[in-house]
C-alpha cells in the first residue's frame, strides 16, 4: 500500500526561487528518504532522515520531519534549471530497507 | 554513474519470449532490489535480496523469476509477460538491509515494452 504522499503533484518556479516539496504518511517509520529522478533514469539519494532526527541539511537542501503530524518537507533554495527533476519521498517502517515511494513532485525550474 | 549498472537499457520482446534483466553493483554492498515503475503508479518494491538470500517478495507474479548469484549480481529473468508488465524496471543496492536503514544506490534502469 502506498505510503508517503508527495503535495504538490508539480511545481514551476523561476531560477534563483526557493521550492518547498511535502510528504505525508500514515504508518510510523524508522527513517524518511527523499530521491530525485531525471526523466526516465534511475534515482539519485538525496538525503535520509532517521525518526529521532527533526531537521537535515545538505548543500542547498534541507528536510524537516515532524513524526507527530506524520510529514516531512524538502526545501531547495536558490533552485537552478539543474533542479529539474521529479522528487520523491520513500518511507521505510522498519528499517530493513523495504521503502514505499510516494508518485512524486515534478518540479520545473525555468532559466 | 558507474555505481550500479543495467543491461540492457532498453527491452522490446513479445508475450513469448523469455528474456533477463542484468544488474550488477561495485558499491561492496550487501542488499539488492528490483523496482517497478509504470507511468502514473508509484515506485513499487518487487523483490529483495540480503546477502544472495531473498528476503522479501511483494506478491510478484511468478512470471517474474529473480536470481542472485552472488552479493554483487541480481537478474530478473522474465517469459510470458503481459503487456502492463511494460514500464522502467530499477535495481537498487545498499549497504545492507539491516535494522538501521540504509540509503539505496539506482541503476539507470531498463526500459520494458511487451508486444
Amino acid at each position: 500500500s502506498q505510503q508517503g504522499e508527495e503535495d504538490p503533484q508539480a511545481l514551476s518556479i523561476q531560477e534563483g526561487e526557493n521550492a518547498t516539496m511535502n510528504c505525508s504518511y500514515k504508518t510510523s517509520i524508522n527513517n524518511l528518504q527523499w530521491y530525485r529522478q531525471n526523466s526516465g533514469r534511475g534515482l539519485v539519494h538525496l538525503i535520509l532522515i532517521r525518526s529521532n532526527e527533526r531537521e537535515k541539511h545538505s548543500g542547498r537542501l534541507r528536510v524537516t520531519l515532524d513524526t507527530s503530524k506524520k510529514s516531512s518537507s524538502l526545501l531547495i533554495t536558490a533552485s537552478r534549471a539543474a533542479d529539474t527533476a521529479s522528487y520523491f519521498c520513500a518511507t521505510d517502517p522498519s528499517g530493513y530497507s523495504t521503502l514505499t515511494f510516494g508518485k512524486g513532485t515534478m518540479l520545473l525550474v525555468s532559466p | 554513474e558507474t555505481g550500479v549498472t543495467q543491461t540492457p537499457r532498453h527491452l522490446v520482446m513479445g508475450m513469448t519470449n523469455k528474456k533477463s534483466l542484468k544488474c550488477e553493483q561495485h558499491l561492496g554492498h550487501n542488499a539488492m532490489y528490483w523496482y517497478k515503475q509504470s507511468a502514473k503508479k508509484p515506485l513499487e518494491l518487487m523483490f529483495v535480496y540480503s546477502l544472495e538470500e531473498r528476503v522479501e517478495n511483494n506478491s510478484v507474479p511468478s512470471r517474474f523469476s529473480p536470481e542472485c548469484p552472488n552479493s554483487s549480481h541480481l537478474f530478473l529473468h522474465l517469459h510470458t509477460l503481459q503487456p502492463e508488465d511494460s514500464a522502467l524496471y530499477l535495481c537498487a543496492s545498499s549497504q545492507d538491509a539491516g535494522a538501521t536503514g540504509y540509503e539505496q544506490y539506482f541503476g539507470p534502469g531498463t526500459r520494458l515494452t511487451v508486444t
